[in-house]
């Protein structure tokens, strides 16, 4: 079975600090791996994924994450955030034999003027 | 294109009533996915459809709750005999793919209320 731990919960920042959001995965088999991100009473869009090749990867509104083998982990950072990525983020993750994507409890991320 | 279509946003029910729950994929989607956000939760996995056959229900409930993918029309999410523990925002994905699931999109979800 996989799953997914995000273990912040909530992560303050100031506004044009960087961010890094972990995400730890446990799996048996070769996984895929996302970023979502939930504005309030909204649905969730995809910012990066991840399924083979450079382990860096780059996504929308200035995103990236490394996966890390080794590690097992999926971490989202952005360089300088602005008060616009004030969201809930999701790391979720999938395997080329299910049929679902597996998700972490989420981030919580308010940006501080 | 249209994204995922899921109505109505907002759906309150009184205890012991029907919430029927409506998600129109993507066109050229044949696979659907639900998952329920309860409060202060990650998104939990219910049931995956193709057109006219339920593929994987592992993470349905096992009373009160069904789905259907008829071959003409939206997919259903049906709870019967609501209770306040289904108060929750329900997701509706789709997919071009089935296994393997690279890409999927998701609705904006429906918000159901039970009082």
């Amino acid at each position: 079975a996989q799953s997914v731990t995000q273990l912040d919960s909530q992560v303050p920042v100031f506004e044009e600090a960087p961010v890094e959001l972990r995400c730890n995965y446990s799996s048996s088999v070769s996984v895929y791996l996302f970023w979502y991100v939930q504005y309030p009473n909204q649905g969730l869009q995809l910012l990066l994924k991840y399924l083979s090749g450079s382990t860096l990867v780059k996504g929308i509104n200035g995103f990236e994450a490394e996966f890390n083998k080794s590690q097992t982990s999926f971490h989202l950072r952005k360089p300088s955030v602005h008060i616009s990525d004030t969201a809930e983020y999701f790391c979720a993750v999938s395997t080329n034999t299910g049929n679902q994507f597996y998700f972490g409890t989420g981030t919580s991320l308010t940006v501080i003027p | 294109n249209a994204g995922v279509m899921q109505n109505p946003r907002h759906l309150v029910r009184r205890r012991g009533q029907e919430a029927r729950l409506r998600c129109s994929p993507m066109k050229g989607h044949s696979h659907v996915y639900w998952y329920r956000q309860l409060p202060e939760e990650g998104l939990k996995f219910m049931v995956y459809l193709q057109k006219e056959n339920i593929i994987d229900e592992s993470g349905m409930p096992k009373e009160r709750f069904s789905a259907e993918f008829p071959k003409e029309g939206p997919s259903i999410l049906r709870i019967q005999q609501v209770v306040r523990g289904d108060s929750a925002a329900y997701f509706c994905a789709s997919s071009p793919l089935g296994t393997a699931i690279t890409e999927a999109f998701f609705g904006q979800g429906t918000r159901l209320t039970v009082v």
